[in-house]
């Protein structure tokens, strides 16, 4: 399965504090999408990091990727509680046109 | 514009019963996507489609499952008859691009119980 599995399952932390998850998937990948979604809403695209690229930046966020160890890793700075959510990590099989989602992590910033 | 509309938001019936899950996509997205979301799986793409064609429907549980598109502004997720394994809920997205390339837009959801 190309599905990518998130580390750790969930995450609680203070706010202010700096929140780090990670991604590992199985094949080959064009690109690899970070999504949040909050409770009992949808999932909301919040970056897309190409398989040539190594870190991207965007506000709050950075993520990372490395394509030798089939992994990324999505950091949140100064966490606030409005983070709360779940974060998927989303990556294509090299060729199709469709996403595989991870597992998630259940993200809680602790006011 | 007003994002990707799904309807019913919450919907509860009972086994055996026919249900259609429905999505309207936004405006100009070549792609539209139907996802299952379940604690135990986790978000399950079941099919999508590429202007208003099937592309892959590898995804879909069983021929209880079917989906249409008879337009560029509509698709429907369709089951019949449902069984309690059916209850999730039901996400549909667009993308201007491919899945694997652009951004996928998502809607609230459908809430599916079959009791």
């Amino acid at each position: 399965s190309q599905q990518g599995e998130e580390d750790p399952q969930a995450l609680s932390i203070q706010e202010g504090e700096n929140a780090t998850m990670n991604c590992s998937y199985k094949t080959s990948i064009n690109n690899l999408q970070w999504y949040r979604q909050n409770s009992g809403r949808g999932l909301v695209h919040l970056i897309l990091i190409r398989s040539n690229e190594r870190e991207k930046h965007s506000g709050r966020l950075r993520v990372t990727l490395d394509t030798s160890k089939k992994s990324s890793s999505l950091l949140i700075t100064a966490s606030r509680a409005a983070d709360t959510a779940s974060y998927f990590c989303a990556t294509d099989a090299a060729g199709a046109n469709n996403l595989f989602f991870g597992t998630g992590t259940r993200l809680t910033v602790i006011p | 514009d007003a994002g990707v509309i799904q309807s019913p938001r919450h919907e509860v019936t009972e086994m055996g019963q026919e249900v259609t899950l429905r999505c309207k996509p936004i405006s100009g997205h070549d792609y539209l996507f139907w996802y299952r979301q379940t604690m135990m799986r986790g978000l399950e793409l079941l099919i999508y489609f590429n202007n208003n064609v099937p592309i892959d429907d590898s995804g879909m549980p069983e021929d209880r499952f079917s989906a249409k598109m008879p337009n560029a502004s509509f698709s429907t997720l369709k089951i019949q008859p449902s069984e309690p394994r059916d209850s999730a809920v039901y996400f549909c997205a667009s993308s201007l691009l491919t899945g694997a390339t652009g951004e996928l837009f998502f809607g609230e959801g459908s809430r599916l119980t079959v009791l």
